[in-house]
């Protein structure tokens, strides 16, 4: 069965510090991977997503994200963490294949960045 | 501006009673989602639709109808409202996967539905 995970209910990082947000998949085939951040009351605003190509891509706001294969990972990465990323983000897998008008959600993570 | 509206934003019910929200595009996709999010289990799909006429059910279709007449409107009905439908409740449209531009949704901003 299709699902997403992150493992993390929040993660807690120092301004100017790194930090990562972490997201593990199980998809049959190659997935679409993508992450969302929501701001409070807010929807969700799409960040980044990797379709084909470079592991390594690029988004909003200074974020990256790691495409790994072979650990069925897809973790968000930022250099230097600013107190504005302070929010909910969410991972999202959809289905190549199969179910391709889903979207699978991970739970979402609370990202803190204090001063 | 482009993008998906949901009317309204806040919403209080009394158990039993039914109400529709709202969810319009003006992007000209193909697919439409209703999500609910609640605390620690991320999005769970309700209902979507791949085009005019066409709708099928999500994870978490119980106590929800919907109907898809227009390709911009796909609205949300609560036949006889619980407090299990306390939640936040989001639209999302995207292109069909032969005409996909990002390959991702675009959401509304969300109404916030407590049954008491």
């Amino acid at each position: 069965a299709q699902s997403v995970a992150q493992p993390e209910d929040q993660v807690n990082v120092a301004e100017g510090n790194p930090l990562t947000v972490k997201c593990t998949y199980s998809v049959s085939g190659n997935p679409y991977l993508f992450w969302y951040v929501q701001y409070p009351n807010r929807g969700l605003q799409f960040l980044l997503k990797y379709i084909t190509g470079d592991n390594l891509v690029k988004g909003s706001y200074g974020f990256e994200a790691e495409f790994n294969k072979s650990q069925t990972s897809f973790h968000l990465k930022k250099p230097s963490a600013l107190v504005s990323d302070s929010a909910l983000y969410f991972c999202a897998v959809r289905d190549r294949l199969y179910n391709f008008n889903k979207f699978y959600f991970g739970s979402g993570t609370k990202l803190n960045v204090k001063p | 501006n482009a993008g998906v509206t949901q009317t309204p934003k806040f919403q209080v019910l009394k158990t039993g009673q039914s109400m529709t929200l709202q969810c319009a595009q003006d992007m000209n996709h193909e697919y439409m989602s209703w999500y609910r999010q609640d605390p620690g289990m991320g999005l769970r799909l309700i209902h979507y639709s791949v085009g005019a006429g066409i709708t099928d059910q999500g994870e978490v279709p119980n106590g929800y109808n919907v109907s898809r007449s227009t390709t911009e409107d796909f609205p949300l009905r609560l036949l006889s409202a619980a407090p299990s439908q306390t939640s936040v409740y989001f639209c999302a449209s995207s292109y069909r996967r032969d005409r996909l531009k990002n390959y991702g949704y675009t959401f509304g901003s969300g109404t916030r539905l407590t049954v008491v």
